[in-house]
């Protein structure tokens, strides 16, 4: 069983320019959700794909945006990157809905450390 | 989801037991207790959830309060390799529960 990878593992940007980070769920996995985390914080949900429509979403502006394949790997792509958008991505798939999520758990990978100059 | 209030740091020393603290004092009654625990330049990772009763796994036990306003996480002898972030996260098990709502944690560091 393969657990959840995310590439790059990490990368620079300037303001202003768009990137795209990727991540591969977990063998049987439907679920994928994106959090971002910040320096000394704790993660913070950004959305959740399920099935590849998107199934719930935090307080990010539309810029964050996403997108889930058939085979349930998923994106997270931001636009016009500003300087508060440096932080560690993280990603997690789960086998799951909406729903049925208080006893759900989510397996995370390691992350990409993004950084915008 | 209901919030939780967590130390910001604890100390244990290498294979003692360590007791984390969480407190949730306006858990609902559909609230599954969860902990996961992020170890330096990793991402989170599962520990253990409960609703009501004690719960016990391979990494750690899980003891839940009478009226469920805490919680505490036990790590039966701590090791190096448990020196993380721990975060104590109420889910309600109501429609729509999808994400998990983190809190700064509790820095456990463990001093061999």
């Amino acid at each position: 069983e393969t657990g959840v990878t995310q590439s790059p593992t990490h990368l620079i940007k300037t303001r202003g320019q768009q990137v795209t980070l990727r991540c591969s769920s977990q063998s049987g996995h439907n679920t994928v959700s994106w959090y971002q985390q910040a320096l000394g914080q704790g993660p913070q949900f950004i959305f959740q794909y399920y099935r590849e429509e998107e199934n719930g979403r935090g307080n990010f502006p539309p810029r964050f945006s996403g997108l889930q394949f058939p085979n349930y790997s998923s994106e997270l792509n931001v636009n016009a990157l500003e300087l508060d958008d440096s932080a560690l991505y993280l990603c997690a798939s789960s086998l799951g809905a909406a729903g049925a999520g208080a006893k759900n758990i989510q397996y995370f990978g390691a992350g990409t450390r993004l950084s915008v100059l | 989801d209901a919030k939780t209030t967590q130390p910001n740091s604890m100390e244990s020393n290498e294979e003692e037991p360590v007791h984390l603290p969480c407190n949730h004092s306006t858990i609902s009654g559909t609230d599954y207790i969860h902990w996961y625990r992020q170890l330096p330049s990793q991402g989170p990772e599962y520990v253990i959830h409960g609703l009501t009763s004690n719960v016990n796994n391979r990494m750690a036990s899980l003891a839940i309060a009478e009226d469920r306003k805490s919680s505490t996480l036990i790590l039966h002898r701590a090791t190096l390799r448990d020196a993380a972030v721990y975060y104590c996260i109420l889910r309600d098990s109501g429609a729509g529960s999808y994400q998990l709502t983190f809190g700064k944690g509790t820095k456990l560091s463990v001093i061999p």
